[in-house]
């Protein structure tokens, strides 16, 4: 059970190249979810998605954009990289509670790293 | 949003419990206290969380005020692997639809740990 795969770790982008960040998960987890994490802040939601085909905004989506054609995955896309977006980036998953049922726990996974130059 | 408050940084000897405190003067009825830490160069990873009662389990124990106003995170006898940032967040039960899986992330507290 590898839990949340990111790849690739580290990346190094000139401005205005593209690139999507890839995540994977292998725990049947409706929810999933991309942060990015700014040096001395907390995690900000970019995009979230709550099953295969249904994807929304979270606080800073602008630059980014995100697709989920199937479970497992839910890649991130840079269309034109700027240096606004060097950042480590998260993705999280976990099981959806439902309008009001119990909360569950977000797994994430080792994060990438990168560069815009 | 209700909102949390922790301090910025707390140090600890090793093999001493460590009490790590959170404010959320403005929590509903229908907010969860969650807590995650993220290890240097690792993503966050979930600790604890509960509603009223106090909780256990096998990374820490989480106390609730009575009047549910602040909360504290308690690790009972810290090691270096525990030098990481805690994250105290509050999560609405009921959020409308799909909303209540997104996490808010403060500046949380780093913890040190003198060995």
């Amino acid at each position: 059970n590898a839990g949340v795969t990111q790849t690739p770790k580290f990346q190094v982008l000139k401005t205005g190249q593209s690139m999507t960040l890839q995540c994977a998960q292998d725990m049947n987890h409706e929810y999933m979810s991309w942060y990015r994490q700014d040096p001395g802040m907390g995690l900000r939601l970019i995009h979230y998605s709550v099953g295969a085909g249904i994807t929304d905004q979270g606080e800073v989506p602008n630059g980014y954009n995100v697709s989920r054609s199937t479970t497992e995955d839910f890649p991130l896309r840079l269309l034109s990289a700027a240096p606004s977006q060097t950042s480590v980036y998260f993705c999280a998953s976990s099981l959806h509670s439902g309008p009001t049922g119990v909360n569950t726990e977000a797994f994430f996974g080792q994060g990438t790293r990168l560069t815009v130059v | 949003d209700a909102k949390t408050t922790q301090p910025n940084s707390m140090e600890s000897n090793e093999e001493e419990p460590v009490h790590l405190p959170c404010n959320h003067s403005t929590i509903s009825g229908t907010d969860y206290i969650h807590w995650y830490r993220q290890l240097p160069s690792q993503g966050p990873e979930y600790v604890i969380h509960g509603l009223t009662s106090n909780v256990n389990n096998r990374m820490a124990s989480l106390a609730i005020a009575e009047d549910r106003k602040s909360s504290t995170l308690i690790l009972h006898r810290a090691t270096l692997r525990d030098a990481a940032v805690y994250y105290c967040i509050l999560r609405d039960v009921l959020v409308s639809n799909f909303g209540n899986e997104k996490l808010t992330f403060g500046t949380g507290t780093r913890l040190t740990i003198i060995p």
